[in-house]
């Protein structure tokens, strides 16, 4: 399966504790994207990587939310300190250039 | 960035009655993006209109990107169970050009 990969599929935290989720985009892609959903609103924008580089964050991204993209392959989302409000769907994307994005399965956190 | 507005947000239809979902922008698009999501799914990428005017067809899918290049459509003639999900559009934000989605439309198609 060449598609853009997310692990773990689901996960399931206490309020306070530090999780982190992977993504593995398809591999000819130099861009990657996080997006966070909630039930009933579009995917919302949270940061983007062009290779390594991360050069965009929202102002959504608040301190607790880290990504790294060290090899400019696969990258990591790093919650620190899990609240209730981090609940989402998150949802990783990759594109080649400025073309559309194709998204992985995402994962879902939900905190306790 | 600025976001999209999607119409309407949840619409039901008996399978073969047509659909339209509208995207609308304050400011004029360089291009728009449709993506759809089947229940318990991701977004799956549709098309992306550019031109002004610009009309493409998918089988029963028609897109349509509007003369100021400030609204978009998406027509789904004679529905089927299978396209039952929520379409959403997306503009570009940011010098990045990052795609920003609206709140989509649901669609429910009853057999």
């Amino acid at each position: 399966d060449t598609g853009v990969s997310q692990d773990p599929r689901h996960k399931i935290t206490k309020r306070g504790q530090n999780v982190t989720f992977r993504c593995d985009p398809i591999s000819e892609h130099n861009r990657l994207y996080w997006y966070r959903q909630t039930l009933g609103q579009g995917p919302e924008f949270l940061t983007y990587f062009q290779n390594e580089a991360q050069l965009e964050k929202s102002r959504l991204l608040s301190d607790r939310f880290s990504a790294e993209r060290p090899k400019g392959s696969f990258s990591t989302l790093e919650i620190q300190r899990t609240e209730q409000g981090d609940s989402a769907m998150y949802l990783c994307a990759s594109s080649s250039g400025g073309m559309w994005q194709f998204f992985g399965p995402g994962t879902r956190l939900t905190v306790l | 960035g600025q976001q999209v507005m999607q119409i309407p947000q949840y619409q039901h239809v008996q399978e073969g009655e047509d659909f339209t979902t509208y995207c609308n922008s304050s400011t004029t698009l360089s291009n728009i993006q449709w993506y759809k999501q089947r229940p318990g799914g991701h977004p799956v990428f549709l098309i992306q209109l550019v031109k002004s005017g610009e009309v493409k067809k998918q089988k029963r899918l028609t897109f349509q990107f509007g003369e100021a290049k400030k609204n978009s459509s998406l027509h789904i003639t004679a529905t089927q169970t299978t396209d039952v999900g929520t379409y959403f559009c997306a503009r570009p934000s940011g010098g990045s050009y990052i795609p920003t989605f609206g709140r989509g439309t649901s669609l429910i198609v009853h057999p």
